[in-house]
């Protein structure tokens, strides 16, 4: 089966510090790409960052970076220097294959509270 | 930025009716999806849609669901019959083209609630 797992229902980080959000999945393809999508209180979908499978460098936005180790088909998400506006579900997504377009897979959300 | 956007933002509608929901994918993309949020719960895939036709769907999107793009900028979802279990964020996305590592373009939401 080709699934996303997010094991951390709800976290929270004080301002400014670090956090770290996990996502493992499972696929049978060697080349597929990763998403993380923000959700905040307004239910937008905001894409943070993205990672191709085929890369062995992590991917980095800003304050926004991954730590993708694909022998273990682990993709998790560092938050650095937290801000209050971070607060939001965060799910893990994927393409299970390079070559379908159509079927992107979600994890169930990590729910993240900054306090400040 | 161009955006997507989805028409109502919330949809109250009695059980046994049926609902259109209304996106406005951006203008240059050509791959439109449908994904479904129930409350609490993760996003789940309904529907994939490229050139004037059903691409892929999922277990969920069974005969009371169907899709339409009917003018060229509109894409719309329709659900018959509505149930209680529809009650759900209702997602539509888009995207340019068939590179896979175009990441999908979301629009805020219709929140369907059924009576």
């Amino acid at each position: 089966a080709q699934t996303v797992t997010q094991s951390q229902p709800e976290m929270s980080v004080q301002e400014a510090e670090t956090v770290t959000l996990s996502c493992t999945y499972d696929t049978s393809e060697s080349n597929y790409y990763l998403f993380w999508y923000k959700q905040p209180p307004s239910r937008q979908m905001i894409l943070v960052i993205r990672q191709e499978a085929y890369k062995q460098q992590n991917a980095t936005e800003n304050r926004f970076s991954v730590n993708f180790q694909k022998a273990a088909k682990s993709f998790s998400l560092k938050i650095s220097d937290s801000q209050l506006g971070d607060t939001a579900m965060y799910f893990c997504a994927f393409f299970p294959s390079r070559y379908n377009n159509n079927d992107m897979r979600f994890g169930a959300g990590t729910r993240l509270t900054v306090k400040p | 930025e161009p955006e997507v956007t989805q028409t109502p933002s919330h949809q109250v509608t009695q059980m046994g009716q049926e609902v259109i929901l209304r996106c406005v994918p951006i203008s240059n993309h050509l791959y439109f999806y449908w994904y479904r949020q129930i409350l609490g719960q993760k996003v789940e895939f309904l529907v994939s849609f490229y050139n004037n036709e059903i691409s892929e769907k999922s277990e969920i999107f069974d005969d009371q669901f169907s899709v339409e793009r009917p003018d060229g900028s509109n894409f719309t979802l329709k659900i018959r019959s509505t149930k209680l279990e529809d009650s759900a964020m209702y997602f539509c996305a888009s995207k340019p083209g068939g590179l896979i590592e175009q990441p999908q373009h979301f629009g805020d939401g219709t929140r369907l609630s059924i009576l």
